[in-house]
């Protein structure tokens, strides 16, 4: 168990829709990464926050968007989904802002867009 | 991630040393990592390796380095069927993102 906390687990939603994906990080991390993995562009850098501020964007679309709350929780919001949004979502978290220290990994969000 | 290369599946029997290989691009990444992923499950950290090392040993877990071709492997010394999984290179761009490879599946054959 790696200490990052993923909400819901599996979600299942029509094209068009909008989603909101949770992550909690560890305790006492202030930074939070979120990925996509799928099977055609593996697994891919989306946005990156550190105590409540963006810090890096990577391959984010703009119908997605991310926010960081005090308490360092972060949410996901993917918007007009689309079928090729189907993936899963991971959150990872570290202590620092620097990618080159420990990146701590969530279980992952599966998000199935029918 | 088109910067990381791995191979896409290995195979061993039980017991023997599984090499796996990876290719990075980016000669200024400070730390090359080695994730598993077993099914349904979240990425593991299994170990890293600062930029200016060539060698890390973590218990069955040996990690090297070779800079000048950008190669990095990892080796799984008595390699179990615990061992069966996905595992992902990957490198630190530009300190803020890690730029993963497409994973390699072990499996793990008794």
């Amino acid at each position: 168990d790696s200490g990052v906390t993923q909400t819901p687990k599996h979600l299942i939603t029509a094209t068009g829709q909008r989603v909101t994906l949770r992550c909690s990080p560890r305790s006492g991390d202030l930074s939070v990464y979120w990925y996509q993995q799928s099977l055609d562009q593996g697994l891919q850098f989306l946005i990156q926050y550190y105590n409540g501020e963006e810090r890096a964007k990577g391959n984010i679309l703009e119908r997605f968007s991310a926010q960081q709350f005090p308490d360092l929780h972060s949410e996901l919001n993917l918007s007009s989904l689309e079928l090729g949004d189907s993936a899963l979502y991971f959150c990872a978290s570290s202590p620092t802002t620097r990618a080159s220290y420990e990146q701590y990994f969530g279980p992952g969000t599966r998000l199935t867009v029918t | 991630g088109e910067d990381v290369e791995q191979s896409l599946f290995l195979s061993v029997r039980e017991g023997d040393s599984s090499v796996i290989n990876c290719t990075y691009t980016d000669s200024s990444s400070t730390y090359l990592y080695w994730y598993k992923q077993e099914p349904g499950a979240g990425l593991q950290l299994l170990t890293y390796i600062f930029s200016n090392m060539d060698m890390k040993q973590d218990q069955r877990l040996t990690v090297l380095l070779n800079k000048k071709d950008k190669h990095l492997s990892l080796r799984i010394a008595d390699t179990q069927t615990g061992d069966s999984a996905i595992y992902f290179c990957a490198e630190s761009i530009d300190d803020y993102k890690l730029s993963f490879g497409a994973g390699t599946t072990v499996t793990v054959r008794a």
